[in-house]
């Protein structure tokens, strides 16, 4: 069975910080990873996504993750972190097509910036 | 703005009721995903529709059923409603064979059963 785990409920960084939101995964074969951002009130907004080809994906905000095959992370940085940046992640794995392609989301972890 | 609409955006009923949520896709997705956001479970999948076929279930309670239509919109019907129930219930759009293309969500409808 596939999973995403996010081992940190919470993340506080200062304005200005490079911050770091951490996710392992456990699939098999190929993952198709993904992550969002929910603000309050709102829905899940599309970061960036793995599908193949380059470990480090760029995606929106400035937000990158880094895919790690051998250590099975996939985990969201940003190198300075802004207060703006305040909010609930969720890192996501999908299930293959023949499974009907539905996301398996991770905890979530809040982050905190502080000014 | 996801393209995703979602209404209403709150629901407030009481036990044993029967609710309909609403959601349209993006323009030119095929694919509708429900899920439910709650604090004990987290973000959970309830059921998936593509072109107005069920696709995929998950954790969908039998109390809960779920449709299509020919225009692709599609309507999420909860039944015998119970406190926990009360929850944020997204819907999501993909483009088609999309699986690997992000989901696309609505801003969600906030129910409560008091």
């Amino acid at each position: 069975a596939q999973s995403v785990a996010q081992p940190e409920d919470q993340v506080n960084v200062a304005e200005g910080n490079p911050l770091t939101v951490k996710c392992t995964y456990s699939v098999s074969g190929n993952p198709y990873l993904f992550w969002y951002v929910q603000y309050p009130n709102r829905g899940l907004q599309f970061l960036l996504k793995y599908i193949t080809g380059d470990n480090l994906v760029k995606g929106s905000y400035g937000f990158e993750a880094e895919f790690n095959k051998s250590q099975t992370s996939f985990h969201l940085k940003k190198p300075s972190a802004l207060v703006s940046d305040s909010a609930l992640y969720f890192c996501a794995v999908r299930a293959p097509y023949n499974q009907g392609g539905k996301l398996i989301f991770g905890q979530g972890t809040e982050l905190s910036v502080k000014p | 703005d996801s393209g995703v609409t979602q209404t209403p955006k709150h629901l407030i009923t009481a036990t044993g009721q029967r609710v309909t949520l609403r959601c349209s896709p993006r323009s030119g997705d095929l694919s509708v995903y429900w899920y439910q956001q709650s604090l004990d479970q987290g973000l959970q999948f309830l059921i998936q529709y593509y072109n107005g076929e069920e696709r995929a279930k998950g954790n969908i309670l039998e109390r809960f059923s779920a449709q299509q239509f020919p225009d692709l919109h599609s309507e999420l019907n909860l039944s015998s409603l119970e406190l926990g129930d009360s929850a944020l219930y997204f819907c999501a759009s993909s483009a088609p064979r999309g699986e690997r293309q992000p989901q696309h969500f609505g801003d969600g409808t906030r129910l409560s059963i008091l």
